[in-house]
């Protein structure tokens, strides 16, 4: 069964303090993982999908990084309308995964000025 | 591009009735839509997957009598809740997959409540 843990569960930073979040995966043959962001009572809004080890994804203060095991969303210098629930989610390979997402429980970020 | 619209964004329906959500993709064709629900501070949990034009696989555990999908176009699917019960309150969220990529675009999500 794929699974997916996130951690830390919370994260309160100094707005400008740079952190990273990480996910944590098994998966039967990764087909991609993907990032996510969800504002409370909101949809997730996608932010980067990453395919093999060693690729990396930038977009505006984030960035994504991913191993074999596991990946990192890097926070540089974060403002406080970065504030919000990031989700990770994997995507099994072969015939069997189709194209569901796993996701985890997330990371609630809070930056604070 | 590759925005999803869900409707209604809320509703409250009392025990027993049914409820009809709707989720569109509004600039790209979608053969693929998702289904899931969320509780209060927990992940999303996937329902089903709709393909456009064939029956809805349902993950296991979830009722397929009770949760009725449909997707009769590229660019609608729709979840009915039937005969809802208190404990079918939630958040209920699509997504939609662009044909020849991986990732899914979610809608905005249905706060279902049922008094």
């Amino acid at each position: 069964e794929d699974q997916v843990t996130q951690s830390p569960e919370a994260l309160r930073l100094q707005e400008g303090e740079s952190s990273s979040l990480n996910c944590s995966y098994t998966v039967s043959g990764l087909r991609g993982l993907f990032w996510y962001r969800q504002d409370p009572g909101k949809g997730p809004e996608f932010l980067f999908t990453l395919y093999s080890a060693g690729e990396e994804k930038e977009k505006e203060r984030l960035k994504a990084t991913l191993t074999k095991k596991e990946s990192f969303l890097h926070i540089t210098a974060p403002k406080p309308e970065d504030s919000a629930t990031y989700l990770c989610a994997v995507q099994a390979g072969g015939t069997g995964g189709g194209n569901k997402l796993t996701f985890g429980t997330g990371t609630q970020l809070k930056v604070e000025l | 591009g590759a925005v999803v619209s869900q409707h209604p964004s809320w509703v409250i329906c009392k025990s027993g009735t049914s409820v009809k959500i709707e989720c569109r993709s509004l600039d790209f064709q979608a053969t693929t839509m998702f289904w899931y629900r969320q509780f209060p501070k927990q992940s999303l949990m996937l329902m089903a997957t709709s393909n456009e034009g064939s029956k809805a696989t349902y993950e296991q555990g979830v009722e397929k009598d009770k949760f009725l999908i449909n997707h009769a176009s590229l660019t609608l699917s729709t979840l009915t809740v039937t005969s809802a019960h208190p404990e079918d309150s939630s958040f209920y969220i699509c997504s939609a997959r662009v044909t020849g990529r991986d990732e899914q675009y979610f809608g905005p999500g249905t706060r279902l409540t049922v008094t």
